[in-house]
């Protein structure tokens, strides 16, 4: 499978529920992200990792904890969600951080609700 | 660091052509890309075009980049209902590490 593959595609946990968001992609990148999508601000990026190491964490709340154990997969656990937590989740890769025409490949994301 | 300004909405007749337009700050941006996205999707770049062009024609779709006023947008000719979706902007810029700023999203309606 090619591209930027997010697994589930939709996620309802309850408050106290402890779940994982899964990203890969087949592209040979080494660059993954983790965006937020709300009505309330459209693109928040939360984290970045380049060559398996987190090089950002955007003041995110420790309720949201990012793994990234090859450059080919990143996983984001969460654990005691708020409602307000409630959004869709968007992995993306680039090649790196050196700008080019490519920009990032995003994944179809994960429609997370928090109950 | 870069801001990215979009407006929120566009609504066009099927058959004519949308302008969206965006604004941006920082002078040392290098690539500027426009990505679509569609309902329950995740986005999918549409075009790109590097600092030093003016325009880039890519079927239907026109860029223009003004580096003076720092002002991107978008044409797309003959607009179809599949044209509805939501555009973003996004530009990659040398003071924040190459990494993309996004602007907020502006809605395209093509009504038919």
């Amino acid at each position: 499978e090619t591209g930027v593959t997010q697994t589930p595609r939709h996620l309802v946990m309850g408050m106290t529920n402890k779940k994982s968001l899964k990203c890969e992609q087949h592209l040979g990148h080494n660059a993954m992200y983790w965006y937020k999508q709300s009505a309330k601000k459209p693109l928040e990026l939360m984290f970045v990792y380049n060559f398996k190491e987190q090089t950002e964490n955007n003041s995110v709340p420790s309720r949201f904890s990012p793994e990234c154990p090859n450059s080919s997969h990143l996983f984001l656990h969460l654990h005691t969600l708020q409602p307000e937590d409630s959004a869709l989740y968007l992995c993306a890769s680039s090649q790196d951080f050196a700008a080019t025409g490519d920009g990032y490949t995003f994944g179809s994301g994960t429609r997370l609700t928090v109950v | 660091g870069e801001d990215v300004e979009q407006s929120l909405f566009l609504s066009v007749r099927e058959g004519d052509s949308s302008v969206i337009n965006c604004t941006y700050t920082d002078s040392s941006s290098t690539y500027l890309y426009w990505y679509k996205q569609e309902p329950g999707a995740g986005l999918q770049l549409l075009t790109y075009i590097f600092s030093n062009m003016d325009m880039k024609q890519d079927q239907r779709l026109t860029v223009l980049l003004n580096k003076k006023d720092k002002h991107l947008s978008l044409r797309i000719a003959d607009t179809q209902t599949g044209d509805s979706a939501i555009y973003f902007c996004a530009v990659s810029s040398k003071a924040a590490g190459n990494k993309l700023t996004f602007g907020g999203g502006t809605r395209v309606l093509v009504k038919p």
